[in-house]
């Protein structure tokens, strides 16, 4: 069974700062994801990445297999970056059953 | 560019009344979903469909929820008989291929609250 632990749980940083948040998972898997939860509760997929490294403007998602280790980072955050990010992977290999991290509420003042 | 749509947005009932919740997802996708966030919680799996039946369920789906793909378009979450701790935030979502390897798409979810 996987378990997902996210870090750091909040994040609060200045409008202009590079952000890395870390997911650690616990089993092997054969992709992860990483999703935004805006403050009015609606949740939009990122990345969906089983090897190295994807880039969607100023995100960046890395995944480290052996490690069982993923981060995502945001170059040049803006305060509309503020919002919950969370890592989720399959429970057992090959399942469609996700398990969700906790989330990094992330914050940028600007 | 497509989206996953849910109805309503938000729904209050008494404790023991049944509730339906409505998605459309994404036309051409054949991989659909369940997920369920309490307020301050991880979200969690309900149950996962394809191909007209489940394909995977969790310890929370009990014989208290059903799905159903009623139309070919609609995909809809029953609760039978509804509880105060079934108040959370419900989302479905939908995928092209298996979900856990692919991209899922989030509808913007239904606030159920529970009295």
């Amino acid at each position: 069974k996987n378990e997902v632990e996210q870090s750091p749980q909040n994040l609060t940083a200045q409008e202009g700062e590079f952000i890395t948040i870390n997911c650690s998972y616990s089993v092997g898997i054969s992709a992860l994801h990483w999703l935004q939860q805006h403050p009015g509760g609606g949740i939009v997929s990122l990345f969906m990445l089983s090897s190295g490294k994807k880039k969607h403007g100023r995100l960046i998602a890395t995944i480290n297999i052996q490690e069982k280790h993923s981060s995502l980072h945001i170059t040049a955050s803006h305060p509309r970056d503020s919002a919950v990010y969370i890592c989720a992977v399959p429970r057992i290999q090959g399942a469609q059953k996700l398990v969700f991290g906790q989330g990094t509420r992330l914050t940028i003042n600007p | 560019e497509p989206e996953v749509t849910q109805t309503p947005s938000h729904q209050v009932t008494q404790m023991g009344q049944e509730v339906i919740l409505r998605c459309v997802p994404i036309s051409n996708h054949l991989y659909f979903y369940w997920y369920r966030q309490i307020l301050g919680q991880k979200v969690e799996f309900l149950v996962s469909f394809y191909n007209n039946e489940i394909s995977e369920k969790s310890e929370i789906f009990d014989d208290q929820f059903s799905v159903e793909r009623p139309d070919g378009s609609n995909f809809t979450l029953k609760i039978r008989s509804t509880k105060l701790e079934d108040s959370a935030m419900y989302f479905c979502a939908s995928s092209s291929r298996d979900g856990g390897t692919d991209t899922q798409y989030f509808g913007p979810g239904t606030r159920l609250t529970v009295l």
